[in-house]
């Protein structure tokens, strides 16, 4: 069955510079979440999309932002890039999320980001 | 204070034991509550969801239960194999919050000979 895809796998980058990660979910769901997961920390949640449209903000950044696409793909910006950015940063799918409907999220692989 | 706190923090078995897990949380309203493993490096993987009504749900050698009066909820795994070294996590989600997570810390399970 088809699963979560989340590009690149990883990256290195440098303080101050940009990255963008992408994340295709399973076919057919129409939400989108972005985690954060530190190094031996909880996943954090990051922000969600449904239907291209933010359905809910965590705690993300002023210097990150994310967006949804026609295609239901959706990519997360991130810019002025500090080493506290170095994480996994996960993104999952769920079908329509509804309110508190209790969906099951569907995790990718994550993208490595390691910020020297 | 983490609303979602696991206990223990870590756990060493020997493989074909049993083992459970347990999980405290205050987040509120509560919606359903579920468990993920989660590889090294990798996303987490749903084992099991319950809903506030639901006191027990299984999945293979995984066993999930339930209190919403006391707020806790436990994954127990029977016939441990090694393949299940791994983080187990708690993990709520809040009523009317648009399926947003909360995550448990985490147990480190580690199955060996």
């Amino acid at each position: 069955a088809a699963g979560v895809i989340q590009s690149p796998r990883h990256l290195i980058k440098e303080k101050r510079e940009t990255a963008t990660l992408k994340c295709y979910p399973i076919p057919r769901h129409d939400t989108v979440y972005w985690y954060q997961q530190g190094p031996g920390q909880d996943p954090q949640f990051l922000i969600s999309f449904y239907e291209k449209m933010q359905s809910d903000k965590g705690s993300i950044p002023d210097r990150f932002s994310a967006q949804q696409f026609s295609d239901y793909h959706s990519e997360l910006n991130m810019s002025s890039l500090e080493l506290g950015d170095s994480a996994l940063y996960f993104c999952a799918s769920s079908p329509t999320v509804g309110a508190g409907t209790g969906e099951t999220q569907y995790f990718g692989p994550g993208t490595r980001l390691l910020v020297l | 204070k983490n609303q979602v706190e696991q206990s223990p923090q870590s756990l060493i078995i020997l493989e074909g034991k049993n083992c459970t897990l347990q999980c405290n949380y205050t987040v509120s309203p509560f919606s359903n509550l579920r468990w993920y493993k989660q590889d090294t490096g990798r996303g987490p993987v749903s084992l099991t969801i319950m809903t506030f009504s639901e006191n027990t749900k299984s999945n293979g050698r995984y066993t999930a239960t339930l209190d919403a009066d006391t707020k806790q909820s436990s994954l127990h795994i029977t016939a441990s194999q090694l393949s299940d070294s791994a983080s187990y996590i708690c993990v709520v989600s809040l009523t009317g919050g648009g399926n947003k997570l909360t995550f448990g810390t985490g147990t480190q399970l580690k199955v060996e000979l």
